[in-house]
């Protein structure tokens, strides 16, 4: 019930294209769901969030999608850059206080 | 603002031996928390700190364990290192209690690698 199953593991993309990482949680009690990026070397940084009282969220290139009912959310890069490369993990969690349990995570390549 | 700061970024140790990291949290930050990450495991919390309290802890054996100094500055310590305890250690600061529900901010982390 702890679970964030994240997918795909491994995603390429052409320059200028759109990457989709998909996420899915069973703890309802999860009401807090951000991206994180992380580059070779650094610590994940936290690129987007979103709560469930929207469906979506869009801050640049990014956006989250949010299926309460499904139990699924996903990370929306647009015109896909190769800076863009990194590992993308998902995290959820419940209220302030609680830790975030985080997606294995997806490395996403971006060929120029 | 300076970023969190955790030192050192790299360590060997051998396998018995015990460590300790250091994390300093973004300044007016009362909360640190740790998590490991592993090619296998991915993130996995550890424990967190709150004005000098641990308020939550994961699912790790006893040989893990952590403190807070009243400058908000962490500790963690690894007792009787074991090889699958090699990993990349993270601190996560934020402005209120626990990494959820927050924005939470990632130092560099510490490889640690026990041989």
């Amino acid at each position: 019930q702890q679970q964030v199953k994240q997918s795909p593991q491994s995603l390429i993309v052409q320059k200028g294209g759109i990457s989709i990482i998909n996420c899915a949680y069973e703890n309802t009690a999860f009401d807090y769901f951000p991206w994180y990026q992380q580059f070779p070397g650094k610590g994940p940084a936290l690129l987007i969030a979103i709560r469930p009282d929207v469906s979506e969220k869009k801050e640049g290139r990014f956006t989250i999608s949010f299926n309460k009912s499904a139990k699924q959310f996903s990370l929306h890069i647009m015109d896909s850059q190769p800076g863009d490369s990194a590992t993308y993990f998902c995290a959820a969690s419940g209220q302030a206080g609680t830790a975030l349990i985080f997606g294995k995570g997806t490395t996403l390549s971006v060929s120029s | 603002k300076a970023g969190v700061t955790q030192t050192p970024r790299y360590l060997i140790k051998t396998r018995g031996q015990q460590v300790t990291l250091s994390c300093s949290p973004i300044s007016g930050h009362r909360s640190v928390s740790w998590y490991q990450q592993t090619p296998g495991q991915g993130l996995q919390f550890l424990f967190e700190y709150f004005s000098e309290t641990q308020r939550n802890k994961g699912n790790f054996p006893g040989r893990f364990s952590g403190r807070q100094f009243s400058n908000s500055r962490s500790e963690m310590n690894v007792s009787t290192l074991e090889l699958g305890d090699s990993a990349l250690y993270l601190c996560a600061s934020s402005s209120r209690a626990g990494t959820g529900g927050t924005e939470a901010f990632f130092g560099q982390g510490t490889r640690l690698t026990v041989v």
